[in-house]
């Protein structure tokens, strides 16, 4: 079992639908995060959780919508998606430490989200 | 914006040979440069988190430098393997807020047999 799994691993979408990508963390880590790769652009993140708190919201539209109901699993709600917001989205984790920000992430290996 | 420059963008490399890539970003306001191999299909995976100014840091044949002041880091891989064929991400962290980074776009590692 790896450390961090997303689900689903593919997904497409209309834009009127709506749709969750699972994130699940078994490395015991209390920070979780949403990152976006959009096609030739880096990975940019999107939210953070900290125990179960969101603490960053990257200027993310309101389209998008995070839930983190325990420290193990986050997900990202999306409906009325547009055809901009096909990517590839990553969940990661990672030790909060009290503070230290040089904790490594652990990544998933993503959902590939196509939106028609 | 913050800028997180990589380069080159994509090397092709025959088996044995060593190669480097350069990671540039801002010299203030530095917390940490990381780097992050990236498989085709998987996951990125930590390689290196570095901290202060002069450090290197090896992992097998895979190695890295920092210089803060200048605001660069150095990945170098000796005798490339196919198997280290990936995406290497650097990203910066300017202690800003938790898990926040800053990725460059990779460069884009294939090792030939």
């Amino acid at each position: 079992e790896t450390g961090v799994t997303q689900t689903p691993r593919h997904l497409v979408m209309g834009m009127t639908n709506k749709k969750s990508l699972k994130c699940e963390q078994h490395l015991g880590h209390n920070a979780m995060y949403w990152y976006k790769q959009s096609a030739k652009k880096p990975l940019e993140l999107m939210f953070v959780y900290n125990f179960k708190e969101q603490t960053e919201n990257n200027s993310v539209p309101s389209r998008f919508s995070p839930e983190c109901p325990n420290s193990s699993h986050l997900f990202l709600h999306l409906h009325t998606l547009q055809p901009e917001d096909s990517a590839l989205y990553l969940c990661a984790s990672s030790q909060d430490r009290g503070g230290a920000t040089n904790e490594k992430l652990f990544f998933g290996s993503g959902t590939q989200l196509s939106v028609l | 914006i913050l800028n997180v420059e990589q380069s080159p963008q994509s090397l092709h490399v025959q088996e044995g040979d060593s190669t480097n890539f350069t990671c540039s970003f801002p010299s203030s306001n530095f917390y940490a440069l990381h780097w992050y191999r990236w498989e085709t299909a998987k996951s990125p995976e930590a390689l290196f988190v570095m901290t202060l100014n002069g450090d290197e840091k090896k992992k097998g044949r895979i190695s890295a430098t920092l210089n803060t002041k200048e605001g660069y880091s150095y990945l170098y891989i000796k005798g490339s393997q196919p198997e280290d064929s990936a995406t290497y991400l650097c990203a910066f962290d300017r202690g800003s807020t938790l898990g926040r980074l800053y990725f460059g776009r990779g460069t884009q590692l294939t090792v030939w047999p």
